[in-house]
């Protein structure tokens, strides 16, 4: 039973261009949500987090919202660069007592075209 | 470079044998994780060990087991092996407990054959 996902598994977008990533998670005990980038070869790196205290939060070219009522947070980067062409995973973390225990979502596959 | 060291970085091995992936997290962080990620699949979250205690455990096997010593280096020690247990495992590693980034290893990729 997966718990977060993400239902698109790529992505293809023009440089400049706004890059829209939507994550969906069954469980209303997440509160804590988190996204990651992965380049071929390397370890995924922290992007960007959320608590659910809060519906938008922002750092850069990386905005994330999250919508407590439909379950669902979305990350938007404006504007997409080609450098940014990776695998983003959603995480979400389920109460204080679990730490930074993560549960992953299974990743969408970003294309950034010169 | 996140700072966190994963060996070996490929592994190839038969079912039926026992192999140990190890992990040296950042210098100064305490926690140190283990993911797998098997084909499509996501990150799944094995075991959490912080300053050389259990802290938290996840989808690990029972065929599976680690543990974290004094110098906070881990092994992920993966006995009687089966072909599904071909996957990316990751180590990850941050200061403490609570709410903060991991820094990720870059993975060491096993194939069991």
């Amino acid at each position: 039973d997966q718990q977060v996902k993400q239902n698109s598994p790529s992505l293809s977008v023009q440089e400049g261009r706004i890059s829209i990533l939507n994550c969906d998670y069954t469980n209303s005990m997440f509160d804590y949500f988190l996204w990651y980038k992965k380049y071929p070869a390397e370890g995924p790196t922290f992007l960007i987090s959320i608590s659910s205290i809060k519906d938008k939060n922002e750092d850069g070219r990386f905005t994330v919202f999250l919508n407590k009522s439909a379950k669902h947070l979305s990350l938007h980067i404006v504007p997409s660069q080609p450098g940014d062409s990776a695998v983003y995973f959603c995480a979400a973390i389920r109460g204080k007592a679990a730490g930074n225990k993560l549960t992953f979502g299974g990743g969408t596959r970003v294309l950034v075209k010169p | 470079d996140s700072g966190v060291t994963q060996t070996p970085k490929h592994l190839i091995t038969a079912t039926g044998q026992r192999v140990t992936l190890r992990c040296s997290p950042r210098s100064g962080d305490l926690s140190v994780y283990w993911y797998q990620q098997s084909l499509d699949q996501g990150l799944q979250f094995l075991i959490q060990y912080y300053n050389g205690e259990e802290r938290a455990k996840g989808n690990i096997l029972e065929r599976f087991s680690a543990q974290q010593f004094p110098d906070l280096h881990s092994e992920l020690n993966l006995s009687s092996l089966e072909l599904g247990d071909s996957a990316l495992y990751f180590c990850a590693s941050s200061v403490g407990t609570k709410r903060e980034k991991l820094f990720f290893g870059s993975g060491t990729q096993l194939s069991v054959l």
